[in-house]
Order: structure tokens, then sequence, then C-alpha cells
């Protein structure tokens, strides 16, 4: 069936980087962009950016523009975001989600948990 | 950056009663372009609603969208035990997308 498949739980330092992934099953993965969301403990949701997995195109939120760079490798069916350069205050729980224009984000990843602590 | 408002923020109601829940936009959604998701604890968002009025794929005829420009409503026409969870609007007519602060539905 349709689904998209993230990495593990990471633990980083402040000022490290981290990278999640999200394998997608299921569905022709170039026909479909990747978004990604995140959403900080007991918080609401927060667009971070989507790619374009046939074009490799991207386009991300001013707030995230610079260190955020979400990328693919169409061979693995894999979009990936990595988080530069990060602080305790992105501790969050990060989803990407596949999505059209008409539908909005119909396949959500399982969620991955980063936790940054020193 | 269209900002959307939820109201409101909790609402307390028993199982078998009606929920309207509202989302204000800044400024007009294009073309309808607007969704719900609700959010369980511990799971994924999954979407209700697109295009303002549209169930996704398998959402039950109980759940239902309304509005157009910056009013929009989500209905559930009778409360099910599974539906006390926590419910977002979104807009994806325009970048950067937004959603709202999300409304808590709570078991009264």
């Amino acid at each position: 069936q349709v689904q998209l498949v993230q990495s593990g739980a990471e633990v980083k330092k402040p000022g490290a980087s981290v990278r999640v992934s999200c394998k997608a099953s299921g569905y022709t993965f170039t026909g479909y962009y990747i978004h990604w969301v995140r959403q900080a403990p007991g918080q609401g949701l927060e667009w971070m950016g989507w790619i374009n997995p046939n074009s490799g195109g991207t386009n991300y939120a001013p707030k995230f523009q610079g260190w955020v760079t979400v990328t693919r490798d169409t061979s693995i069916s894999t979009a990936y975001m990595e988080l530069s350069r990060v602080t305790s205050d992105d501790t969050a729980v990060y989803y990407c989600a596949r999505a059209t224009v008409e539908y909005s984000f119909e396949i959500w990843g399982q969620g991955t948990v980063v936790t940054v602590s020193s | 950056e269209i900002v959307l408002t939820q109201s409101p923020g909790t609402l307390s109601l028993s199982p078998g009663e009606r929920a309207s829940l509202s989302c204000r936009a800044s400024q007009g959604v294009s073309t309808s372009y607007l969704a719900w998701f609700q959010q369980r604890p511990g799971q994924a968002p999954r979407l209700l609603i697109y295009g303002a009025s549209s169930r996704a794929t398998g959402i039950p005829d109980r759940f239902s969208g309304s509005g157009s420009g910056t009013d929009f409503t989500l209905t559930i026409s009778r409360l099910e035990p599974e539906d006390f969870a926590v419910y977002y609007c979104q807009q994806y007519g325009s970048s950067p997308i937004t959603f709202g602060q999300g409304t808590r539905l709570e078991i009264k």
C-alpha cells in the first residue's frame, strides 16, 4: 500500500546538523511532491518546505531559508530533510507528507522525534 | 503570509452531539485550497477535508466542510468517541503553506 516510512529518532547536541529520511513505497515517487512539517512538544503544525522529486526543485518557508535543505534520491524513492545548526528550539517531531495541489497532504509518514540537548 | 485563526481553542462536548469548528483566514484562500486534519495523541495528522468541502478517502460522512473566502467551518454531525482529538485547518493555495493553531475537541 502507499506509505512513507521515516528514519528513527535522533538525539543531537546544539550546533550539530540532523538529517531525517522519508522512504516512499506503493506509488511512483517522482509523481508527487514531498513536504516537511514539524511539531514542537505540545504545539501545532509548522510547514517547512517541499521538494519536487521529479525535478529536484524545492521551496522553503521563509523562516527555514538557509538552514533547511531538502533533497531526494530517486533510485531509492527517498526524500531527506537536513536541518543545520540546531538548537533546543528545534526539538520536535518531524513529518514528511505526500501532497498534491488538489488533495493537500494526503499521506503522512509516522514522524521522527528529534531531540536537541547538551 | 496567510494567518489562520481557529476557534474555539477547546470545545467540550458529549458523544452524539454536533461539533462546529471555525477557521478564519487573514486574507482570501485561493480557490478554496483549505484542508482540515485530525490528530490523535501520538499519531500523525490525518487528512479529513480538502478543497474546503470534499471528504478524503475513507472519511465518514459525519464529517463535512463548508465555507469560502476567509471563513471556513468543519462540522461533525454526531460525535463518536474516536472523534475527540485536535483539529487543524490548513491553507495550501499560497506559499508559505500555513496551519491554524488547532482546536482541541474534548469529552465533556
